[in-house]
């Protein structure tokens, strides 16, 4: 079946300009984590959903941050006001479930690059 | 406060020989340890997982050890081949928790 897609695949914008970022996860799957990768760290924890529970946001940056996830499935992160710093790779992940023992599956992830 | 570590930024190897990459964690009460692999512009691929209960977990050419009282663990690839150049990150997480990643090792496989 398909895996996680993510949209765009790349986006420049500038400097204080809004963006969202569109994940679809892979059905069924309960599981929704937004992450991003800035040039030459590890995957940043941003967000992330388990069903119909309160999402976890304690990893969103700032207040510039925020996500939502539509009926269970696709998932949304919106930057308003972008600054230079939110230039990194965002990477979607989904998983059964957040419970011991089922991995993650990636996108390809979105790269943002903020002029 | 970062919770996992991979010390190693890169590690190069020749093919056919052993490739050991190495993680460390500081919170015991992760329960489940992870191995992804990256290629470049694609996202991280699930490759080998392992529970706090084991110490060891194999699959093919790959292998997952796990030292708790030293809060690390490695993984092993033998034989190393080109197509494992790629960024190989360690995670960790307990259980209802957010998976912690380290910063990634970039293996290179010499042909």
């Amino acid at each position: 079946g398909a895996g996680v897609s993510q949209s765009p695949s790349n986006k420049v914008t500038e400097k204080g300009k809004d963006v969202e970022l569109r994940c679809d996860p892979i059905s069924g799957h309960t599981a929704l984590y937004w992450y991003r990768q800035s040039l030459g760290q590890g995957l940043e924890f941003l967000i992330y959903f388990q069903g119909n529970s309160a999402p976890d946001k304690s990893g969103l940056p700032s207040d510039r941050f925020s996500a939502e996830r539509t009926g269970g499935s696709v998932s949304t992160l919106t930057i308003q006001r972008t600054q230079q710093e939110d230039s990194a790779v965002y990477l979607c992940a989904s998983s059964l479930t957040s419970t011991l023992g089922y991995e993650q599956y990636f996108g390809p992830g979105t790269r943002l690059t903020v002029t | 406060d970062q919770q996992v570590k991979q010390n190693s930024p890169s590690l190069s190897v020749q093919e056919g020989r052993i490739s050991i990459l190495n993680c460390d964690y500081t919170n015991s009460m992760f329960d489940y340890f992870l191995w992804y692999k990256k290629y470049p512009a694609e996202g991280p691929t699930f490759l080998i997982s392992i529970s706090s209960i084991k110490d060891k977990n194999e699959d093919g050419r790959f292998t997952v050890f796990l030292n708790k009282s030293a809060k690390h663990l490695s993984l092993h690839i033998v034989p190393s081949q080109p197509g494992d150049s790629a960024v190989y990150f360690c995670a960790a997480f307990y259980t209802g928790n957010q998976f912690y990643f380290g910063t990634g090792t970039s293996l290179t496989v010499i042909p």
